[in-house]
């Protein structure tokens, strides 16, 4: 049975880098056609996807997020992990991350405050 | 960019009725290959999303029968047939035509009269 699971600090101080890892079970990233993404979402409003990648290592970022965002893999972990770089208290989100669009981790709240 | 616009905003609907949900976008979501790529999803209360339709039409594996898309080009609804008291959470339209790139509608809430 699939399932994913984010994990990573919940408090994150502005201008510092947030890093999460989701540790998949029940599916081999390696040798999995899905794409493997993030997506978070701030307390109270909608969803944005804030980027993808395949088991290559192949990466796809939201235009707006790019300049500050790395997704890379761990395959002998079957992990994938987000970076956000220089973050501000507009990043405080419950972070998701999520195969393809149909099985998604139960997300982490991730709070930017010093 | 793609802007996915949801409407209506929130919902409250009598069990055992129906319900609809619009969703439009900026761009035709029918790609190249021929698959059109909008989704919906559900949030309820305190869970993460979960996919209730793929490209359309196609109900994800256990949704009810209840739920059901169409649309095509940059016009789609979702329809549920009966309202039952599970139901209720934000529901919300997304595209994926520049794959695997989303963008997400408002969201709208659903609730149990």
């Amino acid at each position: 049975q699939l399932h994913l699971q984010e994990s990573g600090p919940g408090l994150v101080k502005p201008s510092e880098t947030l890093s999460l890892t989701c540790t998949v079970s029940g599916d081999s990233i390696s040798s999995s056609t899905y794409y493997w993404g993030w997506i978070r979402q701030p307390p109270g409003e909608g969803l944005e996807w804030i980027g993808s990648i395949l088991y290559n290592g192949r990466t796809y970022y939201n235009p707006s997020l790019k300049s500050r965002v790395t997704i890379s893999v761990d395959t002998s972990k079957n992990q994938f992990s987000l970076k956000l770089s220089s973050v501000t208290a507009a990043d405080t989100s419950v972070y998701f991350c999520a195969r393809g669009w149909g099985a998604w981790g139960q997300g982490t709240l991730v709070t930017v405050s010093s | 960019d793609i802007v996915m616009t949801q409407t209506p905003l929130s919902l409250s609907v009598t069990p055992g009725q129906p319900a609809s949900i619009s969703c439009k976008s900026s761009q035709s979501l029918l790609h190249s290959n021929g698959r059109t790529y909008l989704y919906w999803h559900l949030q309820k209360p305190g869970q993460p999303p979960q996919l209730l339709i793929y490209e359309v039409f196609n109900r994800f594996s256990g949704v009810p029968d209840r739920f059901s898309g169409s649309g095509s080009g940059t016009d789609f609804t979702l329809k549920i047939s009966r309202v039952e008291a599970e139901d209720v959470g934000v529901y919300y339209c997304m595209q994926s035509v520049q794959l695997p790139q989303g963008t997400f509608g408002q969201g709208t809430k659903v609730e149990i009269k």
